[in-house]
């Protein structure tokens, strides 16, 4: 199984909702990550998680809150989320978080928008 | 830093001609470079890596990249392009002793002419 899955496809949520994201690999990868791609922009890393800690939070907003439960899965939790936070939230992972280059496998990410 | 740079945020060619998207990367320390493809509403997928085995490197569907330290260029290229080609091509460097750290590209969307 060499496919990194992600649910749900769409969400659509209020600014007062708490919704999570799902993210979940069988490629037996001990680095997971989490992208934000807004429209006709690369991908822009928050998270990474490393043998199921968390490795590096690029200065993102506590209104996201990710959680590794496993090394198979990675969620990301929303909470009183704003408008300008719609966009692509891409996962991928890799098969460590160190060495002289890793290969990330993305998902094909959620559509999240937030009224 | 690093850093990589995309010449073209638009590039458009016919069905069956040459595809070259262009890449060039800014790093103080041998880069690992990649690039990624993304169709519409699609993640992202690696075409190809280099990691100093060999500068010109053969991906997926046809594609491949010739690193030149002399030009710190990683240009992609395809010989005769088809109509599932049309999409989003991201270059990427992976990031000092973070290696596994990616920095994208801003990106070049390719249009496929009949």
């Amino acid at each position: 199984d060499t496919e990194v899955t992600q649910t749900p496809k769409h969400l659509v949520m209020g600014m007062t909702n708490k919704k999570s994201l799902k993210c979940e690999q069988h490629m037996g990868h001990r680095a997971m990550y989490w992208y934000k791609q807004k429209a006709k922009k690369p991908p822009e890393l928050m998270f990474v998680y490393s043998y199921e800690k968390l490795s590096i939070n690029e200065s993102v907003p506590s209104r996201f809150s990710p959680e590794c439960p496993n090394s198979s899965l990675l969620n990301l939790h929303l909470h009183a989320l704003q408008p300008e936070d719609s966009a692509l939230y891409l996962c991928a992972s890799s098969p460590i978080y160190s060495g002289t280059y890793n290969e990330q496998f993305f998902g094909p990410g959620t559509r999240l928008t937030v009224l | 830093a690093q850093s990589v740079t995309q010449l073209g945020s638009h590039v458009s060619v016919s069905e069956g001609a040459l595809v070259l998207l262009r890449c060039n990367y800014s790093s103080s320390v041998p880069p690992y470079l990649f690039w990624y493809v993304q169709y519409p509403n699609q993640g992202l997928q690696l075409l190809l890596k280099y990691t100093s085995a060999a500068t010109l490197v053969k991906g997926i569907n046809g594609f491949e990249a010739e690193f030149k330290k002399s030009e710190t260029s990683f240009h992609l290229t395809k010989p005769s392009a088809h109509m599932s080609d049309a999409a989003e091509y991201f270059c990427a460097v992976s990031q000092g002793s973070s290696a596994s750290k990616i920095i994208f590209g801003s990106g070049t969307r390719l249009s496929i002419r009949p």
